[in-house]
């Protein structure tokens, strides 16, 4: 059982080019999220989804994009990388059942340069 | 506005002793807590949770304490291991159900 799977661990992009974050998880979970976390911060919401086809901005949507086709995959695009975008990105999903925490993926590093 | 605060940044304490992490928050809504461990180059994982029904909730060497009245939450390591040290998360929620709001984390170091 994978649980949440995040690709790449680690990226360099070029300031203005464009990318996406994959996420997937294999445990059905309705809830998903994308966070991240920048340095003696902590974690963000970008954005989420409720389940598949449903998605909503978090406090820092700007700048991200994100689609929902699939209970099981919630990719983060950036389309437009600026350094400010320089973070660790946490996916993360809940069930909709629990009201314990979060399954968080490991994370993406990404810098922009 | 920082909803929910961890006001020490780190925290070292000897093996075998107590380790106390604090969080406070504003938020009168919130009314599920959670505390989520985390090492390095990992996702941060669940360690334990506390409704608002409740003051205390225990798990092995873990417990949370929760004070609404001063909004204020305690997790308490006894003994502390040095596979404690890690950057520790205070969390809540509205309702459980909701999306979560993190603090920015308090980095324990247990020493052997």
């Amino acid at each position: 059982n994978a649980g949440v799977t995040q690709t790449p661990k680690f990226r360099i992009l070029k300031i203005g080019q464009s990318m996406t974050l994959q996420c997937t998880q294999d445990m059905n979970h309705n809830y998903m999220y994308w966070y991240r976390q920048d340095p003696g911060m902590g974690l963000k919401l970008i954005y989420y989804s409720v389940g598949a086809g449903i998605t909503d901005k978090g406090e820092v949507p700007n700048g991200y994009n994100v689609s929902r086709s699939t209970t099981e995959d919630f990719p983060l695009r950036l389309e437009l990388a600026a350094p400010s975008q320089t973070s660790v990105y946490f996916c993360v999903s809940k069930s909709t059942a629990g009201a314990y925490g979060y399954t968080f993926g490991s994370g993406t590093r990404l810098t922009v340069v | 506005d920082q909803q929910v605060k961890q006001n020490s940044p780190s925290l070292s304490v000897q093996e075998g002793r107590i380790s106390i992490l604090n969080c406070d928050y504003t938020n009168s809504m919130f009314d599920y807590f959670l505390w989520y461990k985390k090492y390095p180059a990992e996702g941060p994982t669940f360690l334990i949770s506390i409704s608002s029904i409740k003051d205390k909730n225990e798990d092995g060497r873990f417990t949370v304490f929760l004070n609404k009245s001063a909004k204020h939450l305690s997790l308490h390591i006894v003994p502390s291991q040095p596979g404690d040290s890690a950057v520790y998360f205070c969390a809540a929620s509205v309702g459980g159900y909701q999306k979560v709001t993190f603090g920015i984390g308090t980095k324990l170091q247990v020493i052997p």
